[in-house]
Order: C-alpha cells, then structure tokens, then sequence
C-alpha cells in the first residue's frame, strides 16, 4: 500500500476487557515495529518482526501483551485484561528489506489512541 | 543502553526565521544512524531528516538540515525560513548499525516548536 495503516484509529475499552490492534504495514516491507507513546512523550519500542519472526520481544511491558504476524505481512498487538495504564497511543511501523538502502528507516502509521476506561 | 536527550521542551520562532533544536545521545557503539521526526498536531510521525554516523557530512533535507558533533555526541536540527506548517513536536532518535537489537529507535522526549505569524 501506500503506506503504513492502523486500526481502528481510536479505541475506548472497558478496564479488564481484551483489545486487539491491527497494522497493515507497507507493502514488500520486511520489518514491523510496534511502539506505545504515552501522552507528552517519545514512542518507545514494544517489538518488532522480521517477515513472521520475532527476534525481540523484550519491550512488551507485561504477559498481557503479545503481537502477531502470521504470514509476513499484517500484524496484530493483542492487549488482554486491560488496565487504566494501557492507555497510550499504540504505533506501528516498517521498513523496508534488508540491502534496499533504506533499511534503517522506519515509517510509522497514524497510530491506533487507546483509552482504558 | 542507548539514551537521547532533547533539553528544550519548548521552542518558538518568528515565520521565515531560522530555528535550532538540540539533542544529545549516549552510547558506547561507533556506528549507528540518528533521525528527526516531526508530529504535527494531527499526531502522524514523519521522517524529516536521517545521519549515518559514518558520514562527517551533515545530511540536508530543503529548509532542514543537521549539525552532527560525534565526539560531542550532539545531533541538532536547523530549520531555515520557518513556515506555519512547521509548528509541530520534534522528536530526534538513535538507532544502532546492525545485529537483532539494532532495529528500534529510542526517541527523546520531544521538542514542541511554535511558529509565530
């Protein structure tokens, strides 16, 4: 595509409820991030995917948090029980392959703002 | 582990003026690539600007250019002519040159730039 997309772009859940986010990357894109960014401040890395692997998952701040890429494309970041300090803009990102020159760039989405309520 | 800090919280500058905004990063590594990016209030995050480590030459994008201090470990971005389209959050960030964990970005904390009419 065009570019990264996310969505829903805005979520409002109750405390305790499940939400399941979803990041079309951008087409041929090898790699997918996933940042939260807190209100006032900078992104900060969740996890990120190489095709369908994950090789690092050491930003996810709980077990209640998990992502997913199936096939190597579209991804999901899937947030169980939620609680009040899930609440935070959630962004996606990708790059392109590996050897293209520009792989060290990252182009986000829009970001999917999620309220826990 | 990498950090970057933005001191200026807050910027502003007179239209068609010029503007610098600081950062610093720490690291222990020789090679990596640092960036500016800028969220408007519609809170898309867009590349404006990236600097391999490696290049003494300070990279240049039209009005927006970089003045990299490695051994200072200084990254500041200079907007030449200011425009109201500039008014927006900064965010400079660092990412490593290779190996699994150099994929994400650690963003500082942000500069908001104001531009007066």
């Amino acid at each position: 595509g065009a570019g990264v997309s996310q969505s829903p772009r805005y979520k409002v859940t109750k405390r305790g409820q499940d939400v399941t986010l979803r990041c079309d990357p951008i087409s041929s894109h090898a790699t997918l991030y996933w940042y939260q960014q807190a209100l006032g401040q900078g992104p900060e890395f969740l996890t990120y995917f190489n095709y369908e692997a994950q090789p690092d998952k050491s930003g996810l701040p709980s077990d209640r948090f998990s992502a997913e890429r199936p096939e190597g494309s579209i991804s999901t970041l899937t947030i169980q029980r939620t609680e009040q300090r899930d609440s935070a803009m959630y962004r996606c990102a990708s790059s392109p392959f590996i050897s293209s020159g520009r792989e060290h760039e990252q182009y986000f989405g829009p970001g999917t703002r999620l309220t826990v309520t | 582990a990498q950090t970057v800090t933005q001191s200026q919280p807050e910027m502003s500058v007179q239209e068609a003026e010029t503007v610098t905004l600081s950062c610093t990063y720490d690291t222990s590594e020789s090679d990596y690539y640092l960036f500016w990016y800028k969220q408007p209030p519609s809170r898309q995050m867009i590349l404006v600007i990236r600097q391999e480590a490696y290049k003494q030459q300070n990279a240049t994008e039209n009005r927006f250019s970089v003045n990299f201090q490695k051994a200072a470990k200084s990254f500041s971005l200079k907007i030449s002519d200011s425009q109201l389209g500039d008014a927006a959050m900064y965010f400079c960030a660092y990412r490593s040159a290779g190996g699994a964990a150099g994929n994400m970005l650690t963003f500082g904390g942000g500069t908001r730039l104001m531009v007066k009419p």
